[in-house]
């Protein structure tokens, strides 16, 4: 199974300031013939479903803010908030979908500074 | 618009069985597979498995085989996740989500509309 490691467990960041999450993965999630990374990146605010934010690594879903930014390849991806708002407070995680068994990473915690 | 509706929680003694339902709208039914997803007590997500709503096919991840089982009626749009013998190590929330293409990749992919969850509390 691949195994997914998210860093770091939480981080207090200051309102309008960047926020960065790593996640990386036990192997690799970039499949050459199509130049695509499978890995998603969800936001999971307290009491409520998980939402999708990217996907393809850096691949904004509708509606979501363009301060919400995915980067990296093959096995260490980030995500970044460039300027935290009060409403994105919330459990980040990151997600491979390259092999048949999906996984998710452990979750990391922003809150505000 | 799209949405998954799921049942309501539940709370079961250990040894009992368990159905949550979780009710699809505003799509195809049978062109998304649905996941299911478990979130114990303030701990992560870990993904369950899916089932592919065209040929039926459920996928179960390690860890939820045997007493997990993945249905679906297309009839009324309604995927289920059944767990018997349950334990209170089962005890989490429960959620499905639609994935976007796994009935045509035939493997998970990413899930872009969630339910809000199924809490189930197994204690005696």
């Amino acid at each position: 199974d691949i195994v997914m490691t998210q860093s770091p467990d939480s981080l207090a960041v200051s309102l309008g300031e960047r926020a960065t999450i790593n996640c990386k993965s036990s192997q690799n999630l970039l499949y050459s013939p199509n130049n695509r990374n499978y890995l998603a990146w969800y936001q999971q605010k307290p009491g409520q479903p998980p939402k999708l934010l990217l996907y393809w690594a850096s691949t904004r879903e509708s509606g979501v803010p363009d301060r919400f930014s995915g980067s990296g390849s093959g096995t260490d991806f980030t995500l970044t908030i460039s300027s935290l708002q009060a409403e994105d407070v919330a459990v980040y995680y990151c997600q491979q979908y390259y092999t048949h068994l999906s996984t998710f990473g452990g979750g990391t915690k922003v809150e505000i500074k | 618009q799209v949405q998954l509706v799921q049942s309501g929680s539940e709370l079961k003694q250990p040894g009992a069985s368990v159905k949550i339902s979780c009710k699809a709208s505003g799509y195809t039914f049978t062109s998304y597979a649905i996941t299911w997803v478990r979130q114990a007590p303030g701990q992560g997500l870990e993904w369950m498995g899916w089932i592919n709503t065209n040929t039926g096919s459920p996928r179960y991840a390690p860890g939820f085989t045997g007493r997990f089982a993945f249905s679906f009626d297309t009839s009324v749009r309604t995927a289920y996740l059944q767990i018997s013998g349950l334990r209170a190590e089962d005890t989490g929330i429960y959620f499905c989500a639609r994935d976007v293409d796994a009935v045509t990749r035939g493997i998970a992919n990413y899930f872009d509309y969630w339910g809000q969850g199924t809490l189930v509390t197994v204690s005696s």
